[in-house]
């Protein structure tokens, strides 16, 4: 069946670092990709999305791009805050969402 | 425009009681969706509702039930709470099939001792 497998965390870098989160999947056809946040004590919001293959979804200095070749979707962002701390998770498909386990992430000052 | 709300936020149960976990939402989304989060297994699917009327099971149903009230509102139940199912639960909404975005409520701290 379909899955996504992120890598594991907690993730922790320094402020200004380069973050990328590793995130690939197994599905039939080609779904659509997203990333979610989740910030303390809060639900999850979608961060950015991709619907095709090469696509790249971008939002608040993060970005992503499907890539059907080796079915991966990585999130990369350029100079992460301190605000950025939060679990991400990966996810694909559309009316039944599968997401990975999530990766926490904390950033240092 | 509240989004999707969920009450209550916080809850503590003894193994056996019941209690219901109310979800609704404002935008006239079609589909709603009940999730649970446990540390180290990201969400799990417990039920969703494609469309007012109807519900499926979703990865992980069992102890759990659920109702479309009606387009706004989608209820979680525990018939007989057991220790496990001691999670943060997560209600979802989506306006249709396709590849839309879902929006999250806030969540509902349950914990059964």
């Amino acid at each position: 069946g379909d899955s996504v497998t992120q890598m594991e965390g907690p993730v922790t870098l320094s402020e200004e670092a380069f973050l990328t989160i590793n995130c690939t999947y197994t599905a039939t056809g080609y779904p659509s990709l997203f990333w979610y946040v989740q910030y303390p004590g809060e639900g999850l919001q979608l961060l950015l999305k991709a619907t095709k293959a090469d696509d790249k979804g971008s939002n608040k200095g993060f970005e992503a791009t499907y890539r059907k070749e080796t079915t991966s979707f990585h999130l990369e962002k350029g100079s992460v805050q301190v605000s950025d701390s939060a679990v991400y998770f990966c996810a694909l498909r559309d009316d039944k969402i599968i997401f990975g386990k999530g990766t926490r992430l904390h950033i240092l000052p | 425009n509240a989004g999707v709300t969920q009450t209550p936020k916080f809850q503590v149960l003894k193994t056996g009681q019941s209690m219901t976990l109310q979800c609704a939402q404002d935008m006239n989304h079609n589909s709603m969706y009940w999730y649970r989060q446990d540390p180290g297994m990201g969400l799990r699917l417990i039920y969703y509702s494609a469309s007012e009327g109807t519900t499926d099971k979703g990865e992980v149903p069992n102890g759990y039930n659920v109702s479309r009230l009606n387009k706004r509102e989608f209820s979680l139940r525990l018939e007989s709470a057991a220790p496990s199912q001691t999670s943060v639960y997560f209600c979802a909404s989506k306006p249709g099939t396709g590849n839309n975005e879902q929006f999250f409520g806030p969540g509902t701290r349950l914990t059964v001792l």
